[in-house]
């Protein structure tokens, strides 16, 4: 069985840091593309970013370029996600998908806050 | 980045009822486009991929068509567990982007 189990959200304050993990299972993590996609609170989703399954290609969305970093770790079936300079327009469930185009699995998502 | 539009926002319909919902790409997205369904507290469920084909488990009352910028997606007749959020996703070229959203809900 997939399993994707994201962990590292939590309270911040803005201009703040957090890291994201997802620890993989039940697949082969290293052939499959990986991405983070979030969801504000009562609001619809967005794709946050992408790494390929060879980590030769990354991909983010304009609204955080420059301020996350997408990362994985074959070796360990690890995706992560570090979030620097946040925003309060970043607060959101941040979801951990596997992907081939379209998303066949989630995680449960871990809830990223940023206040001031 | 492509932009697609959901219509309507809301729907009202009754159990039994036939549903439709549109989405519509600011560019041709070719047939790359997916459907997906969320309920609340839980994360969204692939329902259509490629336009018109059912993902794995996913019930025959769910159907979709369409190709370049306008698509639907019909649910022949309403069950109870229908009601929800549905979400059109296009991944004809990154960043993928998805719709805002339709409402499912009961009348």
């Amino acid at each position: 069985e997939v399993q994707l189990v994201e962990s590292g959200g939590g309270l911040v304050q803005t201009g703040g840091s957090l890291r994201l993990s997802c620890a993989a299972s039940g697949f082969t993590f290293s052939t499959y593309g990986m991405n983070w996609v979030r969801q504000a609170p009562g609001k619809g989703l967005e794709w946050v970013s992408f790494i390929s399954s060879g980590i030769g290609t990354v991909q983010y969305a304009d609204s955080v370029k420059g301020r996350f970093t997408i990362s994985r770790d074959n070796a360990k079936n690890s995706l992560y996600l570090q979030m620097n300079s946040l925003r309060a327009e970043d607060t959101a469930v941040y979801y951990c998908v596997r992907e081939t185009g379209y998303i066949d699995h989630w995680g449960q998502g871990t809830l990223v806050t940023v206040s001031s | 980045e492509i932009v697609l539009t959901q219509s309507p926002a809301t729907l009202s319909l009754s159990p039994g009822e036939r549903a439709t919902l549109s989405c519509r790409a600011s560019q041709s997205v070719s047939s790359y486009l997916g459907w997906y369904q969320q309920k609340p507290g839980q994360a969204p469920r692939l329902l259509i991929y490629d336009a018109s084909n059912r993902a794995t488990g996913i019930s025959a009352r769910f159907s979709g068509s369409g190709s370049g910028t306008d698509f639907s997606l019909t649910i022949s007749s309403l069950e109870p567990e229908d009601f929800a959020v549905y979400y059109c996703q296009q991944r004809y070229n990154w960043p993928y982007t998805f719709g805002q959203g339709t409402k499912l809900e009961i009348k």
